[in-house]
């Protein structure tokens, strides 16, 4: 069974520039969620989908960060304009979806972002 | 709001010795407790999980963890440790509301020989 594919495995650029993650999780899992992970920390949620909607971004800073599910598959996270604190592991996971306390998250490997 | 607890930042146990890693965590009622494991360059991997029933759950790769509701604890064991276990652990909480988890911020395990 493939995993949780995330991409890039790393990027680095500088404060200001903008950036894209991208993230396709397995094969019907109507749940997607992006976590933030920072060096010494446990991941932090940053939205939750079901489908193609949002269930919890109530930790995204929707001033600069940004994130989408068209059609209720692959994701894509953007922030723009990056600044220092960004940097960080980001993490995809996914899950079936039909309940939201019992079933299991399967999480990718990241990406590390580095914000110079 | 809840919230977990790792105390220990970093341990290091010698490769066949028991292992104990702590977590604590913060919920009125009956939380759903996980822990998971994080090798370097892997994802986070799903060792165990506990909702209700028996307070001593066995998860995968040896691993066991309790539920004390009275101590509001659910720490993680193993009794003799292999040099594959170095990794970070975390231990993560939801509430009954199914909201996304809660993670801790880990505690490194590291092995000697």
């Amino acid at each position: 069974e493939a995993g949780v594919a995330q991409s890039p495995r790393y990027k680095i650029i500088e404060k200001r520039q903008s950036v894209a993650f991208w993230c396709n999780p397995i094969s019907g899992h109507a749940t997607l969620y992006w976590y933030q992970q920072i060096l010494g920390q446990g991941p932090k949620l940053l939205i939750q989908f079901q489908n193609n909607g949002v269930v919890d971004d109530s930790q995204l800073p929707k001033d600069r960060f940004s994130a989408e599910r068209l059609k209720g598959v692959d994701s894509t996270l953007k922030i723009q304009p990056a600044k220092l604190e960004d940097s960080a592991v980001y993490l995809c996971a996914s899950s079936l979806g039909r309940d939201r306390t019992n079933e299991k998250l399967f999480f990718g490997s990241g990406t590390q972002l580095s914000v110079l | 709001a809840q919230s977990v607890t790792q105390p220990d930042i970093h341990i290091t146990v010698s490769e066949g010795a028991s292992l104990e890693l702590r977590c604590n965590y913060s919920y009125g009622a009956t939380p759903y407790l996980f822990w998971y494991v994080q090798s370097p360059g892997q994802g986070l991997q799903l060792l165990l999980k506990y909702f209700s029933g028996d307070t001593l759950v066995q998860g995968i790769k040896g691993f066991e963890a309790e539920f004390k509701r009275s101590q509001s604890s659910f720490n993680l064991r193993k009794p003799s440790v292999h040099w594959s276990d170095a990794a970070e652990y975390f231990c993560a909480v939801k509430d009954q509301a199914g909201t996304a988890l809660i993670f801790g911020k880990g505690t490194t395990l590291s092995v000697s020989s």
